[in-house]
């Protein structure tokens, strides 16, 4: 079962701040975020656990909420070089099965 | 070095012909996996092989048969193809299929059938 991300498309100011959300149906062994700009590879971001973790990266976070099979990633302050497209990844058992949602596009103009 | 390299970046080709994606890591990775992404960015797993044991093999038609001679290399096969076969097709690995390891991207192949 595929994640939902909300919003689809995010379209900010240099140093304003976004939050993208993903959401699953199935009960959750992690959450995998990963960014890709146009015509590149993704690339990873961060895995958060189950157990409520909080992890940072530079100006980028997540919280991963196991019970509501919730994650959200925050991008604070955000840079030219946050565009691109966020996805996130879920892992409903260790078969190593990855299930990405539809993705979120940000776009951070000057 | 790059990590993980797919060959080629581009292929296009006609309805009915037959094609290959090469992939290798050279991360020493365990696994290794092929993942499409559609037109509308959305990317899906196809396979995935553990030092060379094939493990997930999505609902991918027949057509689509992966080889891992070793466990540093995944290839992609493709019979027949269709225009519906138009898309990005990444390869990727990681250590190991633990719910904590992340994975690394070969740069995509851009795959357009005509």
């Amino acid at each position: 079962q595929q994640p939902v991300q909300s919003p689809q498309a995010v379209i900010l100011r240099e140093g304003e701040d976004a939050v993208i959300n993903c959401s699953s149906s199935k009960a959750l062994y992690s959450v995998h975020w990963y960014r890709q700009k146009h015509g590149e590879a993704p690339i990873f971001l961060m895995i958060l656990l189950k157990g409520g973790e909080q992890k940072g990266h530079d100006k980028i976070s997540a919280s991963f909420n196991e019970k509501k099979q919730q994650s959200s990633l925050y991008l604070t302050a955000s840079q030219l070089s946050y565009s691109g497209t966020y996805f996130c990844g879920t892992l409903s058992s260790n078969t190593g099965k990855l299930i990405f949602g539809q993705g979120t596009t940000l776009q951070v103009k000057p | 070095d790059t990590a993980v390299s797919q060959t080629p970046k581009y292929l296009v080709t006609q309805m009915g012909n037959d094609k290959s994606i090469k992939c290798e890591q050279n991360l020493g990775h365990d696994t290794m996996y092929w993942y499409k992404q559609d037109s509308k960015k959305f990317l899906k797993i196809m396979f995935s092989y553990n030092n060379k044991e094939l493990i997930i093999n999505e609902t991918v038609p027949n057509r689509f048969s992966p080889k891992s001679p070793d466990k540093a290399h995944l290839n992609l096969h493709i019979n027949s193809l269709e225009l519906g076969d138009s898309a990005v097709y990444f390869c990727a690995s990681s250590q190991e299929t633990k719910p904590y390891e992340k994975l690394f991207f070969g740069s995509g192949t851009q795959l357009s059938v005509l």
